[in-house]
């Protein structure tokens, strides 16, 4: 057990229409980074907040988007939903902001199906 | 460019085997971390070790071992004794050490151990 929790467990959506993934951490960590994984290949890294900003993105659209709030909880957004989005989603909590020394505990993931 | 390999796709062992997954990254920085995640069917990622750059020794924890080798820039985990419930996919990620956000991942190893 992470104490990260991800909601919700699955999601199914139509292209074009938008979704909201929510992570929060029990354990108080400040920093959290999402992942997109697509079937049967490795996470691929989208975003990291700390302090409620934006500290680092990978290679995805501005359609996709995310929020911190002030007790580290964290939202993802995706508008405009493609095919290619079906993947699992998983949310990474750590401490401290950048730096690979900061150990990511991750959640079980939201299983998002576009049709 | 950070990059991480891992060409092995599956492997299946027998119970009780030894299995070595191999994992092979690039990076141009001198300060980095390695970690190995375990990713069972429930699709939550298992912290399972994490190696600083400057750190080159192996490591044992019971059943579980890993060898760093920067020479060959190579960072094998291995099972001894394997067992059914080590069955799962595993993944090899590169951070930075310092800067950055992102945790590299490989495409990942699926272990199937048959009783």
């Amino acid at each position: 057990e992470t104490g990260v929790t991800q909601s919700p467990t699955h999601l199914i959506k139509t292209r074009g229409q938008q979704v909201t993934l929510r992570c929060s951490s029990q354990s108080g960590h400040n920093t959290v980074s999402w992942y997109q994984q697509a079937l049967g290949q490795g996470p691929q890294f989208i975003f990291q907040y700390y302090r409620e900003e934006e500290n680092g993105r990978g290679n995805f659209p501005p359609r996709f988007s995310g929020l911190q709030f002030p007790n580290y909880s964290s939202e993802l957004n995706v508008n405009a939903l493609e095919l290619d989005d079906s993947a699992l989603y998983l949310c990474a909590c750590s401490l401290g902001g950048a730096g690979g020394r900061n150990e990511q505990f991750f959640g079980p993931g939201t299983r998002l199906t576009v049709l | 460019a950070q990059k991480v390999t891992q060409a092995q796709t599956e492997i299946s062992v027998v119970e009780k085997e030894d299995v070595t997954l191999d994992c092979v990254y690039e990076t141009r920085d001198t300060t980095y971390y390695l970690f190995w995640y375990k990713q069972p069917p429930s699709g939550e990622l298992v912290f399972l070790i994490r190696r600083n750059s400057f750190d080159e020794q192996n490591e044992i924890s019971g059943r579980y071992s890993w060898n760093f080798q920067k020479s060959t820039s190579s960072f094998n985990f291995t099972i001894t004794a394997s067992q059914v419930v080590d069955s799962a996919v595993y993944f090899c990620a590169l951070a930075h050490g310092t800067t950055g956000n992102q945790f590299y991942f490989g495409t990942g190893t699926s272990l199937t151990v048959i009783p």
